[in-house]
């Protein structure tokens, strides 16, 4: 069965600075891997998808991510934070053919100015 | 704005009541998943339809209920409400039935259930 790691609850950075959330899965397959943001009384919104292909994965609001088959990990960047980032993040695991996804404990960003 | 509608935003009710939410999925979409999402259980799959068919089954409670009708609307019942039954309650959708695959999901934003 799939599972997902984010290890960090809470990263707290300053607005300018560069951000990388950290994302572990399991599987014995190549996963499918997903980021989705969560803002305060909102619903989840995909920021980015990894299928197959390249590694590094461009999103949305200048989110990328990269593969890394060797280390089980699907880390999410953005080389300059904006406060409205300031959200709750959620990486998700599923795989071919799969019916739901699988979501880790999500991180809570905290931007400050 | 994702598409996908969740009404009513906010629910309060009592212990032993019983609720519906509704969902409505994104126009062309046929899957329509539920999820909840609490402080201790994170994040968390409860069931899928397809189509009007039920299509994988989660963590879901034998107290909850779900149907997708006709029109692929799709209703959560809980009933039988617990203390801790209290959450957000997600709808997602999409276009096939691989939501765990290559079909995206798109979630709306959330039924917030309080039992007192």
């Amino acid at each position: 069965a799939q599972s997902v790691t984010q290890p960090d609850i809470h990263i707290t950075v300053s607005e300018g600075a560069s951000l990388e959330l950290r994302c572990n899965y399991s599987y014995g397959a190549t996963p499918y891997l997903f980021w989705y943001v969560q803002s305060p009384g909102q619903g989840l919104q995909l920021l980015l998808k990894y299928f197959s292909g390249d590694t590094l994965v461009q999103g949305i609001k200048g989110f990328e991510a990269e593969f890394k088959r060797s280390q089980s990990s699907f880390n999410l960047r953005k080389p300059s934070v904006h406060w409205s980032d300031a959200a709750e993040y959620f990486c998700a695991v599923g795989a071919s053919g799969a019916n739901n996804l699988f979501f880790g404990t999500g991180t809570r960003l905290t931007v400050i100015p | 704005d994702s598409g996908v509608t969740q009404t009513p935003k906010h629910l309060i009710t009592a212990t032993g009541q019983r609720v519906t939410l509704r969902c409505s999925p994104r126009s062309g979409d046929l899957s329509v998943y539920w999820y909840q999402q609490s402080l201790d259980q994170g994040l968390q799959f409860l069931i899928q339809y397809y189509n009007g068919e039920e299509r994988a089954k989660g963590n879901i409670l034998e107290r909850f209920s779900a149907q997708q009708f006709p029109d692929l609307h799709s209703e959560l019942n809980l009933s039988s409400l617990e203390l801790g039954d209290s959450a957000l309650y997600f709808c997602a959708s999409s276009v096939g039935s691989s939501g765990g695959g290559g079909d995206t999901q798109y979630f709306g934003p959330g039924t917030r259930l309080t039992v007192l």
